[in-house]
């Protein structure tokens, strides 16, 4: 069974700001990583979803990266703005094939004006 | 286009009554799938479906749980009889080809038993 960890499980930081969250996960035989948002009331948005086969994936100002020899994910944020505060997940499924999704428990980024 | 659309929004009821969420995919998803969020617990999967057929109900904690999708535009999850400890944000999602690609989510049903 996939497990997925995300430390911290909150951060704070001036507009602005570059920052990287975290993700660890405990099988290297990954199929792939993705990376989603949550607002407060609402359900997940897909940021961006790594392949086993790729180091990483870019989208705006998010860059998502992918180690699989260290069980480790990074997410990106250039220039951090209000908008951005959120929660963020990170999820992998069970393994090849498998359609299943563990997540992390998410870091909940606050953007502070 | 529409996204996934759940229903209802909040749902307070008492413990031993029949609680049924309603799930909408995204037209032409081939995958549906089931989630509970609590603080404790994080967000886990319940079930799944493919081509309206379930094809791995693990996560489903016990049998006061079933859940069906009759067609390809529609699903419930239903509780019966509910139970405190059911209390939690409900999620429905929908994806094309499975994991491989991202997943669409709905904005949950919030359950409160009370």
């Amino acid at each position: 069974k996939q497990e997925v960890t995300q430390i911290p499980a909150a951060l704070s930081v001036p507009e602005g700001e570059n920052l990287v969250l975290n993700c660890s996960f405990t099988d290297s035989a990954i199929y792939n990583l993705q990376w989603f948002r949550q607002d407060p009331g609402k359900g997940l948005t897909s940021l961006l979803l790594i392949q086993s086969s790729q180091r990483e994936q870019t989208s705006g100002r998010l860059n998502a990266s992918l180690d699989k020899s260290s069980g480790r994910s990074t997410l990106y944020i250039a220039a951090s703005q209000p908008g951005d505060s959120a929660t963020y997940l990170c999820a992998s499924p069970g393994g090849a094939g498998a359609n299943n999704l563990f997540f992390g428990t998410g870091t909940r980024l606050t953007v502070i004006p | 286009d529409a996204g996934v659309i759940q229903s209802p929004r909040h749902e307070v009821t008492e413990m031993g009554q029949e609680v049924t969420l309603r799930c909408k995919p995204i037209s032409g998803h081939d995958y549906l799938f089931w989630y509970r969020q609590t603080m404790m617990r994080g967000l886990e999967l319940l079930i799944y479906f493919n081509n309206n057929v379930p094809i791995d109900d693990s996560g489903m904690p016990e049998d006061r749980f079933s859940a069906k999708m009759p067609n390809a535009s529609f699903s419930t999850l239903k509780i019966q009889p509910s139970e405190p400890r059911d209390s939690a944000v409900y999620f429905c999602a929908s994806s094309l080809m499975g994991s491989n690609q991202p997943q669409h989510f709905g904005d949950g049903t919030r359950l409160s038993i009370l």
